[in-house]
């Protein structure tokens, strides 16, 4: 089945600062891969979603760049501020519709 | 307003007495999971089903159970309960497995 690996597990950048996230997946046959926000007891929301046939997609701050070739999809935030400190989960979707996430990435902007 | 629920919230129970936790959506949604979440470990797919009567195991299904007998409801189903069970859950719902998901609110299980 599908793996999915997210780094880092913990990222701390000044305010203002880019901040990167980065995951592989396993299965070549993946088609989806969205990028879930869950502040602090909080139910995770999705914040932006690439699909395969897409090799980059940006909203606003927010960017997502897909090799599948490499089978690794990064997620880009600019000009980061203090409300986007919170973690963010990567996931697949692989050909057996199931959905697998990553182990999530704990980003904390300072002010 | 469109939404996931889920019920219990909070619920603390002993080994072994079986349990359910309802999970309810209104916004017509094929596409129905159930996950845990472990720190370190992320979110883990436990059960998912593709419409009424379809159903298939996630990632971690040992000791779960599922049915989707309406559209709308998917209830998760601990049989016989152990410690290690022990977790935060939450069910989503979307269209499809390959657009949005919508979480519900979470159940914080304990079982001791």
């Amino acid at each position: 089945g599908e793996n999915v690996e997210q780094h880092p597990s913990t990222l701390s950048v000044q305010e203002g600062d880019s901040a990167v996230i980065k995951c592989t997946y396993s299965d070549s046959a993946s088609n989806y891969f969205p990028w879930y926000k869950q502040e602090l007891g909080k139910r995770p929301q999705l914040i932006i979603d690439i699909r395969s046939n897409v090799g980059e997609k940006k909203d606003q701050r927010i960017a997502v760049t897909l090799n599948k070739t490499a089978k690794h999809f990064s997620l880009h935030i600019t000009e980061t501020q203090p409300e986007d400190s919170a973690v963010y989960f990567c996931a697949a979707s692989g050909a057996g519709n199931d959905m697998r996430f990553g182990a999530g990435t704990r980003l904390t902007v300072k002010p | 307003e469109a939404q996931v629920t889920q019920n219990p919230r909070y619920l603390i129970t002993v080994t072994g007495k079986k349990l359910t936790v309802t999970c309810s959506q209104n916004m017509n949604h094929e596409y129905m999971s159930w996950y845990r979440q472990d720190p370190g470990l992320g979110l883990r797919q436990i059960y998912y089903s593709m419409n009424v009567e379809v159903t298939d195991k996630g990632d971690v299904p040992e000791g779960y159970k599922v049915s989707r007998k309406e559209k709308r409801n998917f209830p998760l189903i601990l049989e016989s309960p152990s410690p290690n069970q022990t977790s935060l859950y939450f069910c989503a719902s979307s269209p499809s497995p390959i657009e949005e998901q919508y979480f519900g609110p979470g159940t914080r299980l304990t079982v001791t």
